[in-house]
This record gives C-alpha cells, structure tokens and sequence, in this order.
C-alpha cells in the first residue's frame, strides 16, 4: 500500500517569505508526526496529532510556525517569514494507535528539503 | 528532557564483520524505542520497535536489545554487508519520538 507521502521533495525559497509543506499520511493512520533535521540539531519533533485532540505543538521552534491537519487526513506546515536558520529537512511520519495500549511503529515520509537564501 | 546519544558516530568494518551500536537515553519511562535507517537524502526506514515491557527484538540478521532501567539499547546487525551501509537511529518514544545523532556505518567489500 502507499506509505507517506510529501509534497514539494525540495523548496527553495527567499527570506521573509512563507512556504506551506504537505504530509499525506498512510490511509487510516489516526497519528501524525512532524519532525525536523538539521545539520546542527539533528532530528527534533515539532508536532503531533492525534484523532480529534488538539495538537501537541511542544516542539514549534517559534510562533512563525504552524500546523494543520484537515479531515484527520493530510496536514500543512506552514512557516512564516522563514529565516535563514529555518533549512532543513522537514519530515513528517504517522502511526496507527487504535486499539493499541502504547504508540506503534512511526512511518516517515521522504522529507522535504527546505533551504531558505 | 529526554537526552538520547549514540556511540560510536562512524564506524568502519569489513564485510562479515557483526556490528555492534550502541543507544542510551536519560529518562526510563518510554512506551518503546525504535531504531531506523538513514540511506543519503532518504528518509527514515523503521527496523525494529521494542515495547518497553520487552527485553529485545529480532528481524532477520537484526537482533535489538533494550534494558530500560539503565536506559540502553544495542542494535546487533549480524554478517554485515556492503549494503549495510547507511545511518543508524535510534528514538526513544514517549508518544513522541526523541533521537539520537545516529551511528554512520560503512562497511567496506
């Protein structure tokens, strides 16, 4: 079946402008997970949504980012005003949990390369 | 804050070789821990999941070891071969995923 899903794979972008990232999570996945990698940080969370239950945004590096998810289905990172600072792999992953007393197995995406000149 | 490091950062072996990674995290109290594969400009391919109730895990030439209370993990990649090639993560799950900065493998025909 399909796995995860991302659209652009790359973006290019000037500072100050906004850009929006999708994640098309496998079909029937109730969890969706927004990560990103960068040369300095490595591999950070952002964000998490589960079901209908307001989002986790413990991981937002500052108030320029955003999420949404719509349908309980796709989501779009939205970044306002990118920085320089803000390129990056963005990654997104969903999970299955129905039923299941603790997280499941994440499956990742292919990422989208974001560089910001 | 969950802190999770990886040891050794590279490591180089000949092709038969077994390899040995090793993973420790900070806080013991996760759902479960995963270890992935990073191949250049690719994303992230799950290997094995270990439930926290669980002691280790096993895939084929992959056996994962998890002893919670001192916060370890170890990824065993048995008859290693060329294609073996690629970054080793290791995320500690507690509903979200907490990495380490990987293990860079290559292993050398």
């Amino acid at each position: 079946g399909a796995g995860v899903s991302q659209s652009p794979s790359n973006k290019v972008t000037e500072k100050g402008k906004d850009v929006e990232l999708r994640c098309d999570p496998i079909s029937g996945h109730t969890a969706l997970y927004w990560y990103r990698q960068s040369l300095g940080q490595g591999l950070e969370f952002l964000i998490y949504f589960q079901g209908n239950s307001a989002p986790d945004k413990s991981g937002l590096p500052s108030d320029r980012f955003s999420a949404e998810r719509t349908g309980g289905s796709v989501s779009t990172l939205t970044i306002q005003r990118t920085q320089q600072e803000d390129s990056a792999v963005y990654l997104c992953a969903s999970s299955s949990t129905e039923g299941l007393a603790s997280p499941d197995t994440q499956y990742f995406g292919p990422g989208t390369r974001l560089t910001v000149l | 804050k969950q802190e999770v490091t990886q040891i050794p950062a590279a490591l180089s072996v000949p092709e038969g070789e077994n390899l040995v990674l090793n993973c420790s995290f900070t806080d013991s109290a996760i759902y479960n821990l995963q270890w992935f594969r990073q191949d250049p400009g690719k994303g992230l391919t799950s290997l094995l999941l270990i439930q926290s109730s669980q002691r280790e895990q096993t895939s084929g030439r992959l056996n994962a070891s998890l002893d919670k209370s001192s916060g370890r993990s170890t990824l065993y990649i048995a008859a290693s071969q060329p294609g073996d090639s690629a970054t080793y993560l290791c995320a500690v799950d507690d509903y979200k995923l907490s990495f380490g900065a990987g293990t860079t493998v290559t292993v050398r025909a």
